[in-house]
């Protein structure tokens, strides 16, 4: 089955400076990559994702990369600001897998004002 | 997007009872979800919650355990039997709108279960 593998697990960033996450899957007949932000007491938010025809998305100051032959994909957040500070998780999906999401182990991200 | 309520939102029990968990979906959508997350963890997959049919448990999930319920298709329980303090975990409960894997995924705001 899918394997989604994160890095770092922790991320400290002075605000104001871009925060990167990456991952990596096993399986490349992934084709939908999301990303989810879970601050503390809450389920993880959907705040970007990206489907495997297409290398990047940006979505104000957070952007996605893509790379299909690495199997690896990005997260990107720049300009950051203390309300970005939460868990962010990437996701994977199979189209053969019963519709779920493989997630990888988590990034915490604190932004030091 | 779908809006997804669970309740309760934490819930205290003692060992041996059982709770079930509500998870209401503003929309009707075709798949529906648990995950467990255990505190600082990421989300493991209990079972997939099948309208009309028994669930599709993952690896090291039982029904016994965890029994499921999917009576329509903005409905779903999830009930943790016969707990023990190993079962405190944040619970999810998770929803996409079509068969479809590329497909957003969207959850509720979870359920805090701690067991004494």
């Amino acid at each position: 089955g899918e394997n989604v593998e994160q890095h770092p697990s922790t991320l400290s960033v002075q605000e104001g400076d871009s925060a990167v996450i990456k991952c990596t899957y096993s399986d490349s007949a992934s084709n939908y990559f999301p990303w989810y932000k879970q601050e503390l007491g809450k389920g993880p938010q959907l705040i970007i994702d990206i489907r495997s025809n297409v290398g990047e998305k940006k979505d104000q100051r957070i952007a996605v990369t893509l790379n299909k032959t690495a199997k690896h994909f990005s997260l990107h957040i720049t300009e950051t600001q203390p309300e970005d500070s939460a868990v962010y998780f990437c996701a994977a999906s199979p189209p053969n897998a019963g519709n779920m999401l493989t997630f990888g182990g988590g990034t915490r991200l604190m932004v030091k004002p | 997007s779908a809006v997804i309520s669970q309740k309760p939102s934490r819930d205290i029990c003692q060992r041996g009872t059982s709770l079930t968990i509500q998870c209401q979906v503003d929309s009707q959508v075709t798949m529906m979800f648990w995950y467990r997350q255990q505190p600082g963890q990421s989300l493991t997959l209990i079972a997939t919650a099948n309208q009309g049919s028994e669930a599709t448990y993952e690896s090291g999930f039982v029904i016994d355990k965890f029994p499921i319920s999917r009576p329509n298709l903005t409905f779903s329980t999830l009930t943790v039997s016969n707990m023990s303090p190993e079962d405190s975990s944040i619970y999810l409960c998770s929803a996409r709108p079509t068969v479809l894997a590329d497909t957003e995924a969207f959850f509720g705001q979870g359920t805090r279960l701690t067991v004494v």
